[in-house]
């Protein structure tokens, strides 16, 4: 069965205190993994499309990166701006109009 | 362009009574999806429609209905609201061969 994991579910970060998020996943023929973030009340706002092992792609502070087994979302020098929950989606090959969505990391950053 | 409109933001149901949420796009997407969020769930499809008079059943269909008349438009249909359906629900849309898919705000719903 596909699946998506994100880890950790929540984390507080000073400002300034670079980490990282984790997307682990199960899907038969990878077509697409996908990178949002959702600020509350508001839909998913797209981030990142990586499509092979080895891919990383950079957008200011984020920088997302792919292996065959799990993405990382590392967070640079992070500002209490970047404070949202960031989910994390595989596009299988097979039913490639399918997203599958992982539960999502709470980021706090405090100033 | 407008990108994904969802009506109401809002709704307050009573249990047993029907609704319809309105989802239109102006990117002229021919996949379209709807989503509900549970707090701590993620996202879970609900129903999607890959064009025009064509729909299918997501992971989480039961006591939803579709309909895709336009390539624009993809109502959700309530039947019978139970207060498990109180959640919040997210339409997308995507075109053929898209690498990511288009968000709408959300339409809040909680049924008592």
């Amino acid at each position: 069965e596909d699946q998506v994991t994100q880890s950790p579910e929540a984390l507080r970060l000073q400002e300034g205190e670079s980490s990282s998020l984790n997307c682990s996943y199960t899907v038969s023929g990878l077509r697409g993994l996908f990178w949002y973030r959702q600020d509350p009340g508001k839909g998913p706002e797209f981030l990142f499309t990586l499509y092979s092992a080895g891919e990383e792609k950079e957008k200011e502070r984020l920088k997302a990166t792919l292996t065959k087994k799990e993405s990382f979302l590392h967070i640079t020098a992070p500002k209490p701006e970047d404070s949202a929950t960031y989910l994390c989606a595989v596009q299988a090959r097979e039913g490639t109009y399918k997203y599958i969505f992982g539960t999502g990391t709470r980021l706090k950053v405090l100033a | 362009n407008a990108g994904v409109t969802q009506t109401p933001k809002f709704r307050i149901l009573k249990i047993g009574q029907s609704m319809t949420l309105q989802c239109a796009q102006d990117m002229n997407h021919n996949y379209m999806y709807w989503y509900r969020q549970d707090p701590g769930m993620g996202l879970k499809l609900i129903y999607y429609s890959v064009g025009a008079g064509i729909t299918d059943k997501g992971e989480v269909p039961n006591g939803y209905n579709v309909s895709r008349s336009t390539t624009e438009d993809f109502p959700l249909r309530l039947e019978l609201a139970a207060p498990s359906q109180t959640s919040v629900y997210f339409c997308a849309s995507t075109w053929t061969g898209g690498n990511t898919i288009y968000f709408g705000e959300g339409s809040w719903l909680t049924v008592v």
